[in-house]
């Protein structure tokens, strides 16, 4: 089956620095992914939908130049979290469509646990 | 902007128990997906819902699209530890927008031995 593979899985970063997040559709071509972000033991929030070839789609309230998505490939996809604030510390997923058609499910990645020092 | 409302948002049972999650919306899906997450890993797709008033069986769970495919349910027949984890409903608005769901708030399932 379709396979989203995403890595890191984890990683610590100190305040002020920039971390990526690479989102790869391992077996299928994806012109979109999606990237959401999660707190602990609630549900997903879609950050933005990345968009290959061109610019992704931000949802209301979340900072562009913070967060940089670059979809340059039909098979990956990656989120950069700019100057990195404990804040920003979360569980950051991503998701491709298998298909076209609103029937079509969801796969996603395994996560990545960022913590900001 | 289309909600979807998740219920419960906890709930903790013995094994052997049954239970059900909601999920309703004043908006109609063209389809609406139920997942099921582990901690550390992401969502997996349960099952897909796409006409109104269909029913779906998977084992010991049982959901169903609501007539007019605004409300969906997911039953858990006799639960057991292995079924403990995040449960979220997802809903598909359809036309071009296909792959960005609305999620519900998602029922935190905890089933004791």
């Amino acid at each position: 089956g379709a396979v989203v593979s995403q890595h890191p899985s984890w990683v610590i970063c100190k305040s002020g620095t920039s971390v990526k997040i690479e989102c790869r559709s391992l077996d299928f071509q994806a012109t979109t992914m999606f990237w959401y972000r999660q707190f602990p033991k609630q549900s997903l929030m879609l950050m933005a939908t990345s968009n290959e070839g061109s610019k992704a789609t931000y949802e209301q309230g979340v900072e562009k130049d913070k967060f940089l998505i670059n979809h340059a490939s039909l098979t990956l996809s990656t989120l950069t979290v700019t100057s990195a604030h404990p804040e920003d510390s979360s569980f950051y997923i991503c998701s491709a469509p298998g298909g076209r058609g609103s029937t079509s499910p969801l796969h996603f990645g395994n996560g990545t646990r960022l913590t900001v020092t | 902007t289309q909600l979807l409302e998740q219920s419960p948002q906890f709930l903790s049972i013995q094994e052997g128990e049954n239970l059900t999650v909601y999920c309703n919306s004043s908006s109609v899906f063209s389809s609406l997906q139920w997942y099921r997450q582990e901690p550390g890993e992401g969502p997996v797709l349960l099952v897909t819902v796409v006409t109104g008033g269909e029913v779906k069986k998977l084992k010991r769970l049982t959901f169903q699209f609501g007539d007019a495919r605004k409300d969906s349910s997911l039953h858990i027949t006799a639960a057991q530890p292995g079924d403990t984890g995040l449960y979220l409903c997802a809903g598909n608005a359809g036309g071009t927008s296909y792959g960005k769901l609305t999620f519900g708030q998602g029922t935190i399932l905890t089933v004791h031995p």
